[in-house]
């Protein structure tokens, strides 16, 4: 069974201190890692899908990395709006459910 | 509308009521999906219906029963629900079918309550 573990559970920076996030997985044959923002009260937003090691994906203050253990989301300089919980899932072998980690909840103080 | 909807967003239901959630895709895809979301828990899997065939029941009792009468249409049908049910429930979907490399993409989700 496919299974993701995310850290750290929660993470308080101050406006403009970069951090990174860590999603690690363990799945039979990666098809897919996504990585999605959910803000309070609302469904998960997409950000970015990486199929294979070594592939790195960028929008605005955010970067995603992979490699075959783990994926990591990187955030530069980041912003109060940034605050929100950010969710790993990964689709692999022949399944076609996405597998989530529990979340880690980013909280940016200006 | 555009993207995924949810009615209602939010509901209280005693435990004998009988209640449906919404779930409404304006983006052509062909898969659709409940998930559960506990505090603290990562989401869990429900259904998922491909080209309006159930693919999937996740080991989910019976007191909830999903329905899809057309690629942009689902629900879920509450029946007898328990206090360990309240949740946020989230509906999601992709464009070519569960199973592919695609996205999933949510809608907002119904803040459920049963007291």
């Amino acid at each position: 069974e496919d299974q993701v573990t995310q850290s750290p559970e929660a993470l308080r920076l101050q406006e403009g201190e970069s951090s990174s996030l860590n999603c690690s997985y363990t799945v039979s044959g990666l098809r897919g890692l996504f990585w999605y923002r959910q803000d309070p009260g609302k469904g998960p937003e997409f950000l970015f899908t990486l199929y294979s090691a070594g592939e790195e994906k960028e929008k605005e203050r955010l970067k995603a990395t992979l490699t075959k253990k783990e994926s990591f989301l990187h955030i530069t300089a980041p912003k109060p709006e940034d605050s929100a919980t950010y969710l790993c899932a990964v689709l692999g072998g022949n399944d076609y459910k996405l597998s989530f980690g529990a979340g880690t909840t980013v909280t940016v103080r200006a | 509308e555009t993207g995924v909807t949810q009615t209602p967003r939010h509901l209280v239901m005693g435990m004998t009521n009988k209640k449906s959630l919404k779930c409404e895709q304006h983006l052509g895809h062909n898969a659709m999906y409940w998930y559960k979301q506990s505090a603290k828990k990562p989401l869990e899997l429900m259904f998922v219906y491909s080209l309006e065939e159930r693919v999937e029941n996740n080991s989910v009792p019976s007191r909830f029963s999903p329905e899809c009468p057309n690629s942009s249409h689902l629900f879920l049908h509450l029946h007898t629900l328990q206090p360990e049910d309240s949740a946020l429930y989230l509906c999601a979907s992709s464009p070519e079918g569960a199973g592919q490399q695609e996205t999933q993409y949510f809608g907002p989700g119904t803040r459920l309550l049963v007291l």
